[in-house]
């Protein structure tokens, strides 16, 4: 069974960094495109980050502060933010991609909850 | 960037009827890569459709996708109880990759 863990989560102060993780299993990681997407509260889903290979791709409201990486031995996804703004609260979800090129998000974790707040 | 619109914002119909839900895009340009997710409360979301048409695995037939180039449809064929959620296009030809704003589905 494909499964996405995601931990990390928690409440951190304006400026402050945190680094998420996101552990797979059941299936080849490494062939895989991994992203991050997240949802502020009571509000919808936002694209954040993604990375096949090598390469990453991330959103405009990110760039610079967020970065994505992956440990293909560990089958372990990873999103370190930077420079946390309040409007970065929101549920992270960790999720896999359909293949390497034009994926889907087929899998999604639970979530983890980012809370910055002063 | 794509900006894609979803409508209604909420849709309340009785068991047993048909839901229609829209997404438009504000410009072509991704092929059919348009995928619809469905995000019960308290729930990560769960993929329903991909490639504008093609259903998920384990997905009921009930659901189906349709459309091309800039305006994309989910169709629930029979509405039951546990399709209450929110339903949200994204679109995966380009990026940035961009989701609609959802379509919540009530019960009447």
């Amino acid at each position: 069974e494909v499964q996405l863990l995601e931990s990390g989560g928690g409440f951190i102060q304006p400026g402050g960094s945190l680094r998420l993780s996101c552990a797979a299993s059941g299936f080849t990681f490494s062939n895989y495109a991994m992203s991050w997407v997240r949802q502020a509260p009571g509000k919808g889903l936002e694209w954040v980050s993604s990375i096949s290979v090598s390469t990453t791709y991330d959103a405009d409201s990110v760039k610079g502060r967020f970065t994505i990486s992956r440990d293909d031995s560990r089958n372990t996804l990873y999103l370190q933010m930077n420079s946390l703004r309040a409007e970065d609260t929101a549920v992270y979800y960790c999720a896999k991609g359909s293949g390497m090129s034009y994926w889907y998000f087929d899998v999604w974790g639970r979530g983890t909850l980012v809370t910055v707040s002063s | 960037e794509i900006v894609l619109t979803q409508s209604p914002g909420t849709l309340s119909l009785s068991p047993g009827e048909r839901a229609t839900l829209s997404c438009r895009a504000s410009q072509s340009g991704f092929s059919s890569y348009l995928a619809w997710y469905q995000q019960k409360p308290g729930q990560a979301p769960r993929l329903l459709i991909y490639g504008a048409s093609s259903r998920a695995t384990g997905i009921p037939d009930r659901f189906s996708g349709s459309g091309s180039g800039t305006d994309f449809t989910l169709t629930i064929s029979r509405l039951e109880p546990e399709d209450v959620a929110v339903y949200y296009c994204q679109q995966y030809g380009t990026t940035p990759r961009t989701f609609g704003q959802g379509t919540k589905v009530e019960i009447k």
